[in-house]
């Protein structure tokens, strides 16, 4: 079955520190790759997307996420954590084929918290 | 404002009310979306609208009925609830079903429901 998995529903990091949030798929094609911010008490917000072409992609606020088709994975980082990075983040998947053609899949999601 | 307005952003009904969640937008999108957001959950598609009409309900119970009476506005009629559908209500949309690839969803945020 197509899946998304998130390792950790819970990451802490200090202010200034690398943020990595890891991603993991499962299936035999390749998806569309997204991840999604959430602040407390509003949507999701698009960070960023891979569909094609480069695989270092660059999002919104310093994050970039790498596409690595080898370990199917999609790992979200951030070389210097702000205070204002702490919020749950959701990776996401899009088969556009298949039986879930078209709709995307949401990890469970990882809640970033940001010491002083 | 992220250009999908949902309302009201919380809501407290009792099990044996009817009451209605609205989502609206003007990004000129074709396709609109009901996901369903509780703790410790991945966020769950509910229903797709593409062009007014229903093309995915993935097996939500029928006191959850949605409306699409053109191709900015999405509601979410709900009756005789239980508790455990107390959760947060996400609305989104996107260019098309086509174009959801490459450009993703755009999200609300949201409609806290909680049922007494």
């Amino acid at each position: 079955a197509q899946s998304v998995t998130q390792l950790g529903s819970h990451v802490s990091v200090s202010e200034g520190a690398l943020v990595l949030l890891r991603c993991n798929y499962s299936s035999s094609v390749p998806p569309y790759l997204f991840w999604y911010v959430q602040y407390p008490n509003q949507g999701l917000q698009l960070l960023l997307k891979y569909t094609t072409g480069a695989t270092l992609v660059k999002g919104i606020n310093g994050f970039e996420a790498e596409f690595k088709k080898s370990e199917t994975s999609f790992h979200l980082t951030k070389p210097s954590a702000h205070m204002s990075d702490a919020a749950e983040y959701f990776c996401a998947v899009l088969f556009p084929y298949g039986g879930s053609q078209g709709n995307l899949i949401f990890g469970k999601g990882t809640k970033l918290s940001v010491k002083p | 404002e992220t250009g999908v307005t949902q309302t009201p952003r919380h809501l407290v009904m009792g099990m044996t009310n009817k009451k209605s969640l609205k989502c609206e937008q003007h990004l000129g999108h074709n396709a609109m979306y009901w996901y369903k957001q509780s703790a410790k959950k991945p966020l769950e598609l509910m229903f797709v609208y593409s062009l007014e009409e229903r093309v995915e309900n993935n097996s939500v119970p029928s006191r959850f009925s949605p409306e699409c009476p053109n191709s900015s506005h999405l509601f979410l009629h709900l009756h005789t609830l239980q508790p455990e559908d107390s959760a947060l209500y996400l609305c989104a949309s996107s260019q098309g079903l086509e174009d959801r690839s490459f450009y993703g969803y755009t999200f609300g945020s949201g409609t806290r429901l909680t049922v007494v």
